[in-house]
């Protein structure tokens, strides 16, 4: 059974631009979560979608937006990037929602911004 | 607000000993706790997983065990192994409706040869 995948691994980006991340969650899995880790702040929820709506959101400003489609594939969007963005980001697939079934993490994208 | 803690934060043991990492929150109001592993610059490994339900899970060389009234979780590691060396992180859900999970900080594991 494959695991949650995350694309790509590592990413680069200049102040100001905008970027992108995927996460391909568990078959059958319907509850996808975004999050982000730095050294500071340690595990931060973003948001998470369920059966294609954002069902519960995290204090981070508007900047970060998402999306998931109807295979529950999920994106993750960070427009005008700041320095600060650069972080450790997870993604966590469950049937139905971490509140209920076990959560899985994929291995993360290691955003940079310089 | 929930808040987890998690202590200590670093711990080094030599390699056989019996160990407890302690994991306490806030708010008694939680529908699970889980238990995580993280290896550097990784992603999370799911140890275990507690219903509010349930006392304790075990797993292998792993026991968890709950205490919703008094806010407690503890992860308790036999017989530790150079292997078991990572951060160990745990988490709540404030809700059956959500795919929200709240972290402690870590307890990070160095288990020497």
């Amino acid at each position: 059974k494959a695991g949650v995948t995350q694309t790509p691994r590592y990413l680069i980006k200049t102040r100001g631009q905008q970027v992108t991340l995927s996460c391909s969650p568990i078959s059958g899995h319907r509850s996808v979560s975004w999050y982000q880790q730095t050294p500071g702040q340690g595990l931060q929820f973003l948001f998470e979608y369920f059966s294609e709506t954002q069902r519960n959101k995290g204090n981070f400003p508007g900047r970060f937006s998402g999306r998931q489609f109807s295979n529950s594939r999920s994106e993750m969007n960070v427009s005008t990037l700041e320095l600060g963005d650069s972080a450790l980001y997870l993604c966590a697939s469950s049937f139905g929602g971490a509140g209920t079934t076990e959560a899985f993490f994929g291995q993360g994208t290691r955003l940079t911004v310089v | 607000k929930q808040e987890v803690t998690q202590i200590p934060a670093a711990l080094s043991v030599p390699e056989g000993e019996n160990l407890v990492l302690n994991c306490s929150f806030t708010d008694s109001a939680i529908y699970n706790l889980q238990w995580f592993r993280q290896d550097p610059g990784k992603g999370l490994t799911s140890l275990l997983l507690i219903q509010s339900s349930q006392r304790e899970q075990t797993s292998g060389r792993l026991n968890a065990s709950l205490d919703k009234s008094s806010g407690r979780s503890t992860l308790y590691i036999a017989a530790s192994q150079p292997g078991d060396s990572a951060t160990y992180l745990c988490a709540v859900s404030p809700s059956s409706n959500t795919g929200k999970l709240i972290f402690g900080q870590g307890t990070t594991l160095q288990v020497k040869p």
